[in-house]
């Protein structure tokens, strides 16, 4: 989407945090997704935050919104193996539900 | 709770031939129900929007006469891509909207080969 843009790469190491970052550009966005696609599958639901929120956290998961900048990142802390995937970020800004994409930040983990 | 299921995981068909997808949502009502199709490495691109009880949305550029959809109840929408040829081969995923909430939950896709 390019109203949504990720950076498409993030390597870490197992243990340490990931960051990734997203920025959207419609300021009316009402709600900020965070989608993991595995390999071969579909996409699983991680996490969302209202736009008037500025922090959501769930267990390793943090989400800060900054709406001023319009910046969206997920922080996932203790980052393991299983958490290599590639990571959606997606807005939601009308009424008829439409999601926008990135195009998808494709996290490796390295032991 | 909030689990799609999509059918067939995987098919190969043959070129001219028509292939129907079903989504369900298992668990909870879907008035809306969404479908994607996701090219290698990109990211998913939106198709048409499924609507229970009338006719689809679909988005600019794609065809409603070959990407034909049905949202015949309130927790099945299906796809049929009529005429299926080789371009068309991708992985298409739908999703549903639970009634009242703005939250979309995805299928696990559906792998589409045409030879």
């Amino acid at each position: 989407g390019e109203d949504v843009e990720q950076s498409l790469f993030l390597s870490v190491r197992e243990g340490d945090s990931s960051v990734i970052n997203c920025t959207y550009t419609d300021s009316s966005s009402t709600y900020l997704y965070w989608y993991k696609q595995e390999p071969g599958a579909g996409l699983q639901l991680l996490t969302y935050i209202f736009s008037n929120m500025d922090m959501k956290q769930d267990q390793r998961l943090t989400v800060l919104l900054n709406k001023k900048d319009k910046h969206l990142s997920l922080r996932i802390a203790d980052t393991q193996t299983g958490d290599s995937a590639i990571y959606f970020c997606a807005e939601s800004i009308r009424d008829d539900y439409k999601l926008s994409f990135g195009a998808g930040t494709t996290v490796t983990v390295r032991a | 709770g909030a689990v799609v299921s999509q059918h067939p995981s995987r098919v190969i068909c043959k070129s001219g031939t028509s292939v129907k997808i079903e989504c369900r949502s298992l668990d909870f009502q879907a008035t809306t129900m969404f479908w994607y199709r996701q090219f290698p490495k990109q990211s998913l691109m939106l198709m048409a929007t499924s609507n229970e009880g009338s006719k689809a949305t679909y988005e600019q550029g794609v065809e409603k006469d070959k990407f034909l959809i049905n949202h015949a109840s309130l927790t099945l929408s299906t796809l049929t891509v009529t005429s299926a040829h080789p371009e068309d081969s991708s992985f298409y995923i739908c999703s549903a909207r639970v009634a009242g909430e703005g939250t979309q939950y995805f299928g696990p896709g559906t792998r589409l080969l045409v030879l």
